[in-house]
């Protein structure tokens, strides 16, 4: 079946300028993460839903970045006003559920580049 | 908030040779995931260990958690150049915590 999907798999953009980044995590999977991802370093958190809501967006950097789950399955993850240091390869997963020992299953990334 | 170590960060190994890398966490965490990453790609799961003393082997690899210790390690026997790639352990789901990777190299 039809894993995660991300788009789009690359983003340039100038510094200052608005992005959304989509994932459609795959069908019936009710928790939805997002990971970013900088050049040589593990994944790092930024928030995670479980249906509609956000039930944990302790991740995220500051106010500039948002993320969206309107009907429980496509996500979007929003930055405002982009800087340099946002220049990263964001990830997308989703799982059956948020119990730990549900998998977490990974998109192939949105690599954004903060010009 | 878990914090995950890994060392080595980087590895270079002989083909047929035996390496060990390690992962240490810094609280109690329900589950220990191992990933792998082949350049510009996304996160391949490969263990999911779930208690104290779990030993789980695909191939070459066999990944292993001591909770007392909170310590996981990733064992490689014979390595072979296709298993070059970076191997990441994580804990604390659903928000997970990553080490910083362990980025391996096999040569001929």
């Amino acid at each position: 079946g039809a894993g995660v999907s991300q788009t789009p798999s690359n983003k340039v953009t100038e510094k200052g300028k608005y992005v959304e980044l989509r994932c459609d995590p795959i069908s019936g999977h009710t928790a939805l993460y997002w990971y970013r991802q900088s050049l040589g370093q593990g994944p790092e958190f930024l928030i995670y839903f479980q249906g509609t809501g956000a039930a944990d967006d302790s991740g995220l950097p500051n106010d500039r970045f948002f993320a969206v789950r309107p009907e429980g399955s496509v996500s979007t993850l929003k930055i405002q006003r982009t800087e340099r240091g946002d220049s990263a390869v964001y990830l997308c997963a989703s799982s059956l559920g948020t119990a730990s020992y549900n998998e977490q299953f990974f998109g192939p990334g949105t690599r954004l580049t903060v010009l | 908030e878990l914090k995950v170590e890994q060392n080595p960060l980087f590895l270079s190994m002989q083909e047929g040779k035996n390496y060990t890398i390690y992962c240490n966490y810094s609280t109690t965490s329900d589950r220990l995931y191992w990933y792998r990453q082949d350049p510009g790609k996304s996160l391949e799961s490969l263990f999911v260990l779930l208690s104290n003393g779990a030993v789980k082997q695909e191939g070459r690899l066999m990944a292993s958690l001591d909770t007392k210790a909170r310590l996981s390690t990733l064992h490689i026997t014979a390595a072979v150049h296709d298993l070059s790639a970076t191997y990441f352990c994580a804990g604390g789901a659903p928000a997970m915590r990553f080490g910083a990777g362990t980025r391996l190299t096999v040569k001929p």
